[in-house]
Order: structure tokens, then C-alpha cells, then sequence
């Protein structure tokens, strides 16, 4: 099946630092990649949905200079979060699609921990 | 920080016998619909999805029902195995006011297997 590789599984950095997370899908070519956050024992909410060479649409509420994404190729995304805080601290995860009306595919997911 | 974590709705079923998991979806036009299975500490994994145009799809022990009169979604889970514990999440399938579709997450049901 589709496979979605997202680095690092876990991050662990002081306040201030900016920190860049990885999205590739191994296996397809990803017309679309999604940005979410999760909160221990919510459901994921969608932060920002990037389509490959154009400008990241954000949900309300989500800073875009906050949380920069790209997505450069049609396999790779990437969300930077800058001068991390520690309200940053969540669990991050992307997924990519190739056509609309067939599944994303998930990657494992980033934890991110700001002291 | 983080927010206080909510709890998630459990379903506790003893090993063997089969679990169904519900859902309520919000908007009458989404033609799309997808269950996920989270494990801990790691992304969603597709489990089945199903088309508008369906009322019921089948998969390797998962049966996936779509009622659209009540906007109701069901996993059915035949002999249920330790394996299986886990969150699950039924997704929905929006086309986003900018045109682009983006899934949009049930709360979640904890599975728990009692071996």
C-alpha cells in the first residue's frame, strides 16, 4: 500500500528554536498534502492543506507565518515551526494524496516537545 | 501547552466476538467517507472507505455501513482480535470553500479488547 515517511518522530528543543518537519510519500506522486495537530485524546485538526508548487491554504486560527509549509516536488512537504514555544507542543502529522475521493495516507506522526 | 485531554468514548469487547463502532457525520453533501484506526504514538492507518453511492461496502473482517437519511456511518469489526485496540476515527470527505477537498474527523472511539 501507500506509504507516507515523516521525520523526525520526535523532537525535543529548547523555546525559541524553529524546527522543520518532513512529509514524503515513497511510493505515489502526492498532488495534495494535509498538515495536522493532534492533542492527547482529541481527534487530528486540520491545519493546512498544500498542493505542490503553489501557496498553502490555512484553516482559521492557523498562523501562517507560524507554521511554514512547503511543498516543493509531488513527494515532499514540509512544515517549519518557527520561534517554537512551548503551547507549540503537540503531536504532528501529515498525509498525502494523489487524486481526490481516494484516501490519504497518513505518515507515523511528529512529536514535538518545546521546553 | 497542550490542551487537558478530553475522553474519548470507549468500546470494551471481549476477544472473539464482533464490535461495531458508530458515527454521526455533519454535512449532507460529502460523498466520501473513510475509517481510520490510530494506534498509539503513531499516524492513522486507512481502514475502509466508502462512496456516497453505497449503503454498505466489505472488507477483510471490517464492513463499513452509510445510512445518508441520518448521516450515520458504522465499522463493524467481525471476531475481534487484541490487535484491534485502538482509536478509531470516521472521516468525511468537504470540498473546501476554495474548491479543494479536505477530510474531516469524528471525535474518535477507543476499542478495547479484552483478551
Amino acid at each position: 500500500g501507500a506509504v507516507v515517511s515523516q521525520h523526525p518522530s520526535r523532537v525535543i528543543c529548547k523555546s525559541g528554536t524553529s524546527v522543520k518537519i518532513e512529509c514524503r510519500s515513497l511510493d505515489f506522486q502526492a498532488t495534495t498534502m494535509f498538515w495536522y495537530r493532534q492533542f492527547p485524546k482529541q481527534s487530528l485538526m486540520l491545519m493546512a492543506t498544500s498542493n505542490e508548487g503553489s501557496k498553502a491554504t490555512y484553516e482559521q486560527g492557523v498562523e501562517k507565518d507560524k507554521f511554514l509549509i512547503n511543498h516543493a516536488s509531488l513527494t515532499l512537504s514540509t512544515l517549519t515551526v518557527t520561534s517554537a514555544h512551548p503551547e507549540d507542543s503537540s503531536f504532528y502529522i501529515c498525509s498525502a494524496s494523489g487524486q481526490r475521493n481516494q484516501p490519504q495516507h497518513f505518515g507515523d506522526g511528529t512529536r514535538l516537545s518545546i521546553l | 501547552g497542550e490542551s487537558v485531554g478530553l475522553h474519548l468514548p470507549t468500546l470494551s469487547v471481549q476477544e472473539g466476538d464482533n464490535s461495531i463502532i458508530n458515527c454521526a457525520y455533519s454535512n449532507s453533501a460529502s460523498d466520501y467517507f473513510i475509517w481510520y484506526k490510530q494506534e498509539s504514538g503513531k499516524g492513522p492507518q486507512f481502514i475502509i472507505d466508502i462512496r456516497s453511492n453505497m449503503d454498505k461496502r466489505q472488507g477483510q473482517r471490517v464492513t463499513v455501513l452509510l445510512n445518508k437519511t441520518v448521516k450515520h456511518l458504522s465499522l463493524q469489526i467481525a471476531a475481534t482480535q487484541p490487535g484491534d485496540s485502538a482509536v478509531y476515527f470516521c472521516a468525511e470527505n468537504i470540498i473546501s470553500g476554495a474548491g479543494s477537498y479536505q477530510l474531516t474527523f469524528g471525535k474518535g472511539t477507543k476499542l478495547s479488547v479484552i483478551p
